[in-house]
Parts: C-alpha cells; sequence; structure tokens
C-alpha cells in the first residue's frame, strides 16, 4: 500500500493568508521527511525537512509540523503570496538507499 | 547554486525506439536517482545508483530500462524499446550524501507516439 499521502488535493488561499498543507504517512518508522514545491514544467524543489526527533522545524515563511502520534505531517506557509502558487508534495526517505516516496501533491492557488 | 542540469528538456519518439535521457549531476555528489512524473499523478521512484552501481530499482524499471554513468559527470538513463505509457517526466536527482533530501533537475518530458 501506499506509504505517504495528502488529505486535500487542492487549497486555494488569498494572498497574505496562511496555507496550511496536510500530509498522512503510514510507516511508523519512517525518520525523516521533506516538503517539496514543484512549479509547471520543473522538477521538485526542496522546501524544508524533519527529522522524526522533532515536532517542528521552521525555515522562511514556512513551519513543518510532525506528529508521530497519528503519523501526521504539514507544512504551513505564512503570509501567503502568489509565487506560491505551485503542487505541493510531501516525501519520505525510506531504506538504506534513500528512496523517496511521494505524496499523491495538493495544488495550492493563491489568488491576489 | 549548483544545478541538476538534464537534456533534452523534451524528447518525442515512436514506440518501440531506444531513448537516451541525460543528466549532469552536482560535481561533488556522490547518489543518484531517477523518478518520474506521469501528468498529473505523484513522483515515482525508478532506481537508485551508488559507487558505480544500481543500488535500488522499482517495479517499475524492468528490462526495458537501463542507467549508466559513463564518465565522470554524466547519468543516463536508457529505454530500449519505448511503449505509449512510457510518457511522463523523467527526473534525475543527485544528493551529496544519503538520509537527506537531494537536488533534482528540471525533467525530460519524453512523449511516445
Amino acid at each position: 500500500g501506499e506509504s505517504v499521502g495528502l488529505h486535500l488535493p487542492t487549497l486555494s488561499v488569498q494572498e497574505g493568508d496562511n496555507s496550511i498543507i496536510n500530509c498522512a504517512y503510514s510507516n511508523s518508522a519512517s525518520d525523516y521527511f521533506i516538503w517539496y514545491k514543484q512549479e509547471s514544467g520543473k522538477g521538485p524543489q526542496f522546501i524544508i525537512d524533519i527529522r522524526s526527533n522533532m515536532d517542528k522545524r521552521q525555515g522562511q515563511r514556512v513551519t513543518v509540523l510532525l506528529n508521530k502520534t497519528v503519523k501526521h505531517l504539514s507544512l504551513q506557509i505564512a503570509a501567503t503570496q502568489p509565487g506560491d502558487s505551485a503542487v505541493y508534495f510531501c516525501a519520505e526517505l525510506l531504506g538504506s538507499n534513500y528512496k523517496l516516496t511521494f505524496g499523491k501533491g495538493t495544488l495550492l492557488t493563491v489568488n491576489p | 547554486e549548483p544545478e541538476v542540469t538534464q537534456t533534452p528538456s523534451h524528447q518525442v519518439t515512436q514506440m518501440g525506439q531506444e531513448v537516451i535521457l541525460r543528466c549532469v549531476p552536482i560535481s561533488n555528489h556522490l547518489y543518484f536517482y531517477w523518478y518520474r512524473q506521469i501528468l498529473g499523478q505523484k513522483v515515482e521512484f525508478l532506481v537508485s545508483f551508488y559507487n558505480n552501481e544500481i543500488s535500488e530499482k522499482s517495479e517499475i524499471f524492468d528490462d526495458q530500462f537501463s542507467v549508466e554513468r559513463p564518465d565522470g559527470s554524466n547519468f543516463t538513463l536508457k529505454i530500449r524499446s519505448t511503449k505509449l505509457e512510457d510518457s511522463a517526466m523523467y527526473f534525475c536527482a543527485s544528493g551529496e550524501t544519503g538520509g537527506y533530501g537531494y537536488t533534482f533537475g528540471s525533467g525530460t518530458r519524453l512523449t511516445v507516439v
């Protein structure tokens, strides 16, 4: 079965609002997660990562939260801008060969 | 900022033909990967490559696929006899070390007709 998946396929927000994108994972042994942003016609771009020994990690305007109890991951984007419009994927790094398993993706649309 | 470079950006090929997708990973990286993304779907792992050999491959990566690192800079994916269902974006990625997120290229859009 699929190890990583997203709750919402699309999310539409107003410019300046905060965005929250959610992700569930099923492998309780997973210990490293990454959020990627993919703009149209481009490859996945690393945003932020988190290891399982952390609950929260902050970057510039982005925060990732990890709830290991319910195997849930979220990406928060503060003051969303039109340039944030993209598909966002969570991914789980698995195994000694560091294979990434991606979720289905959430399309974020930021309305001006 | 260092980039993973892929060529061509778009390739159209006839069913049954062989294609080679090319990648130049970031120069000091040791781990190399190919992923594919069928239009509108999630990114799927194909193969990982380390120390000049395949370290893991998915069920998708059957006998028609092969990878090579022919010199110190290039990393190629060959599809021997393309099928219509091979149409997808193919992404190369490289990582400096294991256990961390790695850098993706912009992809090659393969269209099999």
